[in-house]
Order: C-alpha cells, then sequence, then structure tokens
C-alpha cells in the first residue's frame, strides 16, 4: 500500500524559505522509472506542477519557478524534500507531493496535501 | 510552454446525465494526458492515463478519449459520487494543468 505525507511549517514570512518533507512507504524511489513530485494549489485555484526526481536522480522543474526551486532525495529514509526561496503571499497554497509510477502515467498517489501560509 | 484550457469551466448535471469535459493543448502532446477528479478538501485522484487508460479500481462510466490538441473525458452515467472537480494534466513537455472544470448539481 503506498502512502506519502507531507510535512514543513505551516506559516513561514516572506523571503523565507521553504522546506517540505514527503515521507512515504510503500514503494522505493530506486525502482527504475519510479518519480516523485511536488504540486501545489492556491486556495480556490488549479493545480501547479512544480518539480519531479526519478529513481535515478533525474530532475525537472517548473520553467517558471526554476531558480527558486530544489528537489532531492534519501532513498534510505524514503524521503523527497523540496525547498522553495524567497517565499512570497501568492506562494499560499497547499503542498502536495505525489507517486508516479512510469513516465508514461499520471501521478497515481497523492498525499494528503499540507496548507503552507506566507504572512508576515 | 504548453497551456492547457478546459470546457467548460462549471457544468451543472444530475444524476444519471452523460457528462464531456473536453480539455486543449497549445501544442501537439501525442496521448500524453491525464485527468483527475478532486473533491473539497482532498488530493486529486487519477482517473484516466495516456489520454485513454482507465486508472486501476476508477469506474468503467470515466472514458477518455483523443489525441494531439484535443482531448475529452465522457462519464457515461453521472453518479452522486461524481460531483467534483476535474483536471487535466498534459506530460509530453514538463506537466501542467488545466483549469479544471467543476461539475455540480443541476
Amino acid at each position: 500500500q503506498i502512502t506519502l505525507k507531507e510535512s514543513g511549517p505551516t506559516l513561514v514570512k516572506p523571503t523565507q524559505t521553504l522546506t517540505l518533507t514527503c515521507t512515504f512507504s510503500g514503494f522505493s524511489l530506486s525502482t527504475s522509472g519510479v518519480g516523485v513530485g511536488w504540486i501545489r494549489q492556491p486556495p480556490g485555484k488549479a493545480l501547479e506542477w512544480l518539480a519531479l526526481i526519478y529513481w535515478n536522480d533525474d530532475k525537472r522543474y517548473s520553467p517558471s519557478l526554476k531558480s527558486r526551486l530544489t528537489i532531492t532525495k534519501d532513498t534510505s529514509k524514503n524521503q523527497v524534500v523540496l525547498t522553495m526561496t524567497n517565499m512570497d503571499p501568492v506562494d499560499t497554497a497547499t503542498y502536495y507531493c505525489a507517486h508516479r509510477r512510469n513516465p508514461t502515467g499520471g501521478f497515481d498517489y497523492w498525499g494528503q496535501g499540507t496548507l503552507v501560509t506566507v504572512s508576515s | 510552454d504548453i497551456q492547457m484550457t478546459q470546457s467548460p469551466s462549471t457544468l451543472s448535471a444530475s444524476v444519471g446525465d452523460r457528462v464531456t469535459i473536453t480539455c486543449r493543448a497549445s501544442q501537439s502532446i501525442s496521448s500524453w494526458l491525464a485527468w483527475y477528479q478532486q473533491k473539497p478538501g482532498k488530493a486529486p485522484k487519477l482517473l484516466i492515463y495516456k489520454a485513454s487508460s482507465l486508472e486501476s479500481g476508477v469506474p468503467s462510466r470515466f472514458s477518455g478519449s483523443g489525441s494531439g490538441t484535443e482531448f475529452t473525458l465522457t462519464i457515461s452515467s453521472l453518479q452522486p459520487d461524481d460531483f467534483a472537480t476535474y483536471y487535466c494534466q498534459q506530460y509530453n513537455s514538463y506537466f501542467t494543468f488545466g483549469p479544471g472544470t467543476k461539475v455540480d448539481i443541476k
């Protein structure tokens, strides 16, 4: 049974760096084809993909946010970490991590999401 | 960047109705398209991948079709559990979600 759970601060100040951790179980991020991504959703708005890391440590970033994002994995801890620098109130959103079983499909398992508010 | 649009933005329907949602890509994405269902306060749920492949465990009343730039999600007979927001997502080049289609009760 695949599960994912996001953790991190619920409130960050403008200009600060956000660090979110996705802790997962039920799969290994060393299995060929597997990826874990981050997606966010501002309140009442649509989903926005942020970043994805593959089993082979290949990384992909949203072109519009690339300069602010870093995604890493710790296979031994079953964790994926996303950092986003220079946070702004417009970054207030629910942040999800999600599993992708292979490059031909979508995100098939999602965490419950964590709401991050950016405010001074 | 590939942009995604969906129509309609809101759809009012009744239980038993056949519902169709359209998704368009700004350039060809072959069949690299997924559909998700999201209910308020919940994470999205994958329904369809590769444009027309039904995800395991998803009821067969959901179907997807299309290729290139135009895609559809069809619910053959709307059930009470289907009132939700639906998103398309391309994964031909990075990932882009559509703006969503809310299906509500008529």
